[in-house]
């Protein structure tokens, strides 16, 4: 099936450093979103991203977060500076403009970020 | 504000026996998509199917299908004929009409043993 690609696998930065976490979606969705999660826990919405724009973000999404796809290529999440609380895996999904398929999403494999 | 709740944490069976996962949601909204997605050991996430709130019947995917009970607010995952590499934590999400933002629920872990 379409595969979404994260890159890199596992990231490991000091607290205060910038990471940025990539994304390669399928090739025709429209919508993206990055979601967190910590060890055992479920999945939480950080943001959804369409046509260029932020469309919806949650309560984690702090200011620090910021997203982009700059001309067609990764969808990306960079985090600036990073907290400790930011270690987590955080998942990058996307679907399609499609309404029989009701934004089924597509997750890539996830990237764990450790902040030490 | 939606919720998704999956009161079971773990669950075990025996191989090639059926299995069934609870979800509850809530909404105030009419129209919703409800979605059970796997998640191995490895970490991959995958979509497994998906019960549109305006149909009564429901859905099925291979070994998969749903116990959807609108005036409970309940959306059943039913594994049939299980096998071990069905093991794995099970989540269930909503996503109302026009929201693109999907709530998920904590998880069922699912363990199918010999």
């Amino acid at each position: 099936g379409p595969k979404v690609l994260q890159i890199p696998s596992h990231q490991i930065i000091d607290m205060g450093q910038m990471v940025t976490l990539n994304c390669d979606p399928v090739s025709n969705h429209l919508y993206f979103y990055w979601y967190k999660q910590i060890l055992g826990q479920q999945m939480e919405f950080l943001v959804n991203f369409y046509n260029g724009k932020v469309m919806e973000k949650s309560k984690l999404f702090k200011d620090q977060f910021s997203v982009e796809r700059p001309d067609g290529s990764y969808f990306t999440l960079k985090i600036q500076p990073t907290a400790l609380e930011d270690s987590a895996v955080y998942f990058c999904a996307s679907s399609p403009r499609d309404r029989r398929s009701s934004y089924e999403q597509y997750f890539g494999p996830g990237t764990r970020l450790t902040v030490l | 504000a939606q919720k998704v709740t999956q009161t079971q944490t773990s669950i075990s069976v025996v191989e090639k026996t059926t299995v069934t996962m609870d979800c509850v949601y809530e909404t105030r909204d009419s129209s919703y998509f409800l979605f059970w997605y796997k998640q191995t050991a490895s970490g991959e996430i995958v979509f497994l199917i998906r019960q549109d709130s305006y149909k009564k019947e429901n859905a099925t995917v291979g070994h998969y299908s749903l116990n959807f009970q609108k005036p409970k607010s309940s959306i059943g995952l039913i594994i049939t004929a299980t096998q071990i590499e069905d093991s794995a934590v099970y989540f269930c999400a909503m996503r109302v009409g026009g929201n693109y933002k999907p709530t998920f629920g904590k998880g069922t872990s699912l363990v199918v043993h010999p």
